[in-house]
């Protein structure tokens, strides 16, 4: 079946360092969600991306659909302590999770 | 507006026994979505109902139903519990005909002993 694959799977990383998860699906995506888990939280959503190659922002972080919309990507620009979290991404067809990207960030 | 609600928040049953969920969805939300929550396997999606039908399921037994209830409320049921079935269940609910936005409930912590 479906397998959608993140990389890495824990990052640590020193405040004010920037981070990237890479999110792969072995078959090809309709739409992509991101959200983001705090621990001991519930998922909260981020963003969808829907066309191939999209490229969205929202204050320090960036979004992207791959050109074949099989891959995406999330990138944080000088993390903050308020970034730690799990980030999941999720294909809305089938509604099946990324494995997720642990964030922990130092101060 | 009120967020999603899941009931119980908290759940001890013995191995064999049932259990039954509940989750009710943001006023006016019309899918629910069911997730179970593990360390070793993740996020990983069981059904999705929208307006009383099931319209997605996952890889899970037979063991795991669902159902949807004309006002949107959702619950899920799992027959014959087994260790592994121990989790966070988490239920989102989203707007209309199509998943998007998708906001999740605090979750029901299930434990099997």
């Amino acid at each position: 079946g479906q397998q959608v694959m993140q990389i890495p799977q824990y990052q640590h990383v020193q405040e004010g360092e920037d981070f990237t998860t890479y999110c792969n699906s072995s078959t090809t995506l309709s739409n992509i969600q991101w959200y983001k888990q705090r621990p001991g939280g519930h998922p909260v959503f981020l963003i969808q991306l829907v066309k191939s190659g999209e490229v969205k922002k929202q204050k320090r972080l960036t979004f992207q659909f791959g050109e074949a919309k099989k891959n995406s990507s999330l990138h944080i620009t000088a993390t903050q302590t308020t970034d730690v979290g799990t980030y999941f991404c999720q294909d809305t067809d089938k509604l099946i999770f990324g494995t997720g990207t642990r964030l922990q960030v130092f101060p | 507006k009120a967020g999603v609600t899941q009931t119980p928040r908290y759940l001890i049953k013995t191995r064999g026994q049932q259990v039954t969920l509940s989750c009710s969805p943001i006023s006016g939300h019309r899918s629910v979505s069911w997730y179970q929550q593990t360390p070793g396997q993740g996020l990983q999606f069981l059904f999705e109902y929208f307006s009383e039908t099931q319209r997605n399921k996952g890889n899970f037994p037979g063991r795991f139903s669902g159902r949807q209830f004309s006002n949107s409320r959702s619950e899920m049921n799992v027959s014959t519990l087994e260790l592994g079935d121990s989790a966070l269940y988490l239920c989102a609910s989203s707007l209309g005909d199509r998943v998007n936005e998708q906001y999740f409930g605090p979750g029901t912590r299930l434990t099997v002993t």
